[in-house]
């Protein structure tokens, strides 16, 4: 069964350093999200990607966030001076349409800043 | 905004008895979704509900959505060790939405 995979698993990074996850969607889906999960805390929306451009972002996504889809197989998310608190599990997610359609999502990476 | 409730938390059973587990919304909910999370991984669909009064079951696994549509409960009949993980429940905030929102999940242990 396809699936959406996620590398790495595990990033620790100084705090002030730039970070790139990378993960690669199931192949036919056509929107693209990314979500993130504080420690303890509920599953966060963060971005939705269509046809090239955001179609959604939360008040978290601000400008030290962007997402690329640099080729027709990866989406990844960008993370400029990361900080303390954005130590989380970051959770990237496809689906065939934009809404009313179940995301599938990857296994995650686990971003420890330190 | 639209904010999701899960009951109970958390849910400790013997195996083979049987749990239910509840996702309550602010709103009115225009798809609702349930996932299963292992420890440390990814969210597993497990099912799609949209239409008030919608039961949807995937073998011992039974979620409905009330007809008011702001309320989905979540059965698991017989339950194995397999079943064991923290259930969450995502909604669709909004026609043409394209995110989720989530509950704080409930974690299951079953017990042998």
């Amino acid at each position: 069964e396809p699936e959406v995979t996620q590398t790495p698993s595990h990033q620790v990074t100084q705090m002030g350093q730039e970070v790139i996850l990378r993960c690669v969607p199931i192949s036919n889906h056509l929107y693209f999200y990314w979500y993130r999960q504080i420690l303890g805390q509920k599953v966060e929306f963060l971005v939705s990607f269509y046809n090239n451009e955001i179609s959604e972002k939360s008040e978290i996504f601000d400008d030290q966030f962007s997402v690329e889809r640099p080729d027709g197989s990866n989406f990844t998310l960008k993370i400029r001076s990361t900080k303390l608190e954005d130590s989380a599990m970051y959770f990237c997610a496809s689906s065939v349409q934009g809404s009313h359609q179940p995301q599938h999502f990857g296994d995650g990476t686990r971003l420890s800043i330190l | 905004s639209q904010e999701l409730e899960q009951s109970p938390q958390s849910l400790i059973v013997q195996e083979g008895k049987n749990l239910t587990i509840n996702c309550t919304s602010s709103k009115t909910l225009y798809g609702l979704y349930w996932y299963k999370q292992k420890y440390g991984e990814g969210l597993i669909f497990l099912m799609m509900l949209q239409k008030g009064g919608e039961e949807k079951s995937h073998e011992k696994i039974t979620a409905k959505l009330d007809e008011k549509k702001q309320q989905s409960s979540l059965h698991i009949t017989a339950s194995q060790p397999s079943h064991a993980g923290i259930y969450l429940c995502g909604a669709d905030i909004g026609r043409g939405a394209q995110k989720l929102v989530f509950g704080q999940g409930t974690r299951l242990t079953i017990n042998p």
